[in-house]
Formats: C-alpha cells, sequence, structure tokens
C-alpha cells in the first residue's frame, strides 16, 4: 500500500467550477498535511498547511481534513484556467528530530473555458 | 518564504560521470531534503541532510551513489556518482519555510545522461 494515495486524473472542470482533490494516506500518526500546486516544468510551490480535523479556508482554497478516514481533500472554489497544474498531497511523517515529507502521485486539473 | 537557489538548472551529462548539484537557501534552516522527480511521476526522497551529520538515506537510495554535503545551515549538495541513462531526471532540494509551516522548493536540476 502506497504511504499517500491520489487519482492521477486528469480532473477537467469548467471555469467557474469547484475543483474537488482527494487523498488519502497510510500512517495513522501522521499530524501535518500540505497541499502543493506544481505547473509544468517548474517546482511544486505550497498551497496550504492542515492540521487538525475539519476545513481550513484560504481564499479559493479550502482544505478538509478527517483524521479517522485518514482522508485529506482540496476543494479549489470559482477555479480558473490559471489553476490549471498538478496538485500534491504531502504527508509528514517521522518522529522526534527527524520528520520528512511524502508525497502522492498528484491529481492532473485541468480547468477549460 | 525562504528562497532556495538551485543550480545547474539543467546539464546533459555523459554515463560514467558525476555531477554535484547545490542549493543556497537565503536563511539558515534545520533539515534541507533532496528529492527526485522523474517524468510525469511524483516526488521521490532521496535522502535528509542535517548539519553536522551523516544524512539519512531512503530505501533504495546509498551514500555511494548520492553522496550529501551539508557543511551549514544556508547550504548542501548532492552528486549524483556514476551516472546511468536511469538517472535522468529532476533533482529538487527543499527546506524549511521561515513564514509557514511547510518546505520550500528549489527551482529543480534537469538532468539527462546520455
Amino acid at each position: 500500500q502506497k504511504e499517500v494515495e491520489q487519482n492521477s486524473g486528469p480532473l477537467s472542470v469548467p471555469e467557474g467550477a469547484i475543483a474537488s482533490l482527494n487523498c488519502t494516506y497510510s500512517d495513522r500518526g501522521s499530524q501535518s498535511f500540505f497541499w502543493y500546486r506544481q505547473y509544468s516544468g517548474k517546482s511544486p510551490e505550497l498551497i496550504m498547511s492542515i492540521y487538525s480535523n475539519g476545513d481550513k479556508e484560504d481564499g479559493r482554497f479550502t482544505a478538509q481534513l478527517n483524521k479517522a478516514s485518514q482522508y485529506v481533500s482540496l476543494l479549489i472554489r470559482d477555479s480558473q484556467p490559471s489553476d490549471s497544474a498538478t496538485y500534491l498531497c504531502a504527508v509528514r511523517t517521522g518522529s522526534g528530530g527527524y520528520n520528512k515529507l511524502i508525497f502522492g502521485a498528484g491529481t492532473r486539473l485541468a480547468v477549460h473555458p | 518564504s525562504a528562497v532556495i537557489s538551485q543550480k545547474p538548472s539543467r546539464d546533459i551529462c555523459q554515463r560514467g560521470t558525476s555531477l554535484t548539484i547545490q542549493c543556497q537557501v537565503d536563511s539558515q534552516v534545520t533539515m534541507m531534503f533532496w528529492y527526485r522527480q522523474q517524468p510525469g511521476q511524483s516526488l521521490t526522497l532521496i535522502a535528509t541532510a542535517n548539519q553536522g551529520s551523516e544524512a539519512t538515506y531512503e530505501s533504495g537510495f546509498v551514500i555511494d551513489k548520492f553522496p550529501i554535503s551539508r557543511p551549514n545551515l544556508t547550504f548542501s549538495t548532492l552528486t549524483v556518482s556514476n551516472m546511468s541513462p536511469e538517472d535522468s531526471s529532476i533533482y529538487l532540494c527543499s527546506g524549511t519555510d521561515r513564514d509557514r509551516d511547510g518546505y520550500t522548493f528549489g527551482s529543480g536540476t534537469r538532468l539527462t545522461v546520455v
């Protein structure tokens, strides 16, 4: 079982719609979760982090976490063509002074006009 | 956010040779991470580098192939040794973002081995 799983997509949504991206993880002890966006040919950029169960909103982005179900999601409201990218879910694992980020395979999002 | 300068941005190398990739951070970071991203794939962690101690390598990666240097809290290098075409990939360094939790990435090094 992969540590962090995402649907590879592509997820295609019309402009203005809500894009919903999902991620599951295997390490029940994980406490920190991140969403990154990666444009083609570029390095990943951090969008959001979430640590507690529930929702966290930042502009058009909402991250949702359910630790009991080991599930993280990212909602993008009012999707724009500029949101077309690969979205990577990352989970921080480890303990003590040693932590690392494990990434899912990413979901490719295509927002069409 | 922390800014990580990574170089070279790309290189084409002959098999059997070695390439050293450098990452310079504009602030001190405790831990730096080296990832590999093969075309169309996600990021695979190679190793974690702490200042003053040996790097910790992930399963499938060994120090002889990917030696790492971390002489201070703002700099790290990754060497890809005795390269083969299978080493062709994008290599990324990462460090803790000083302004918020989460890690910032360098711009990446696109390596092609011929």
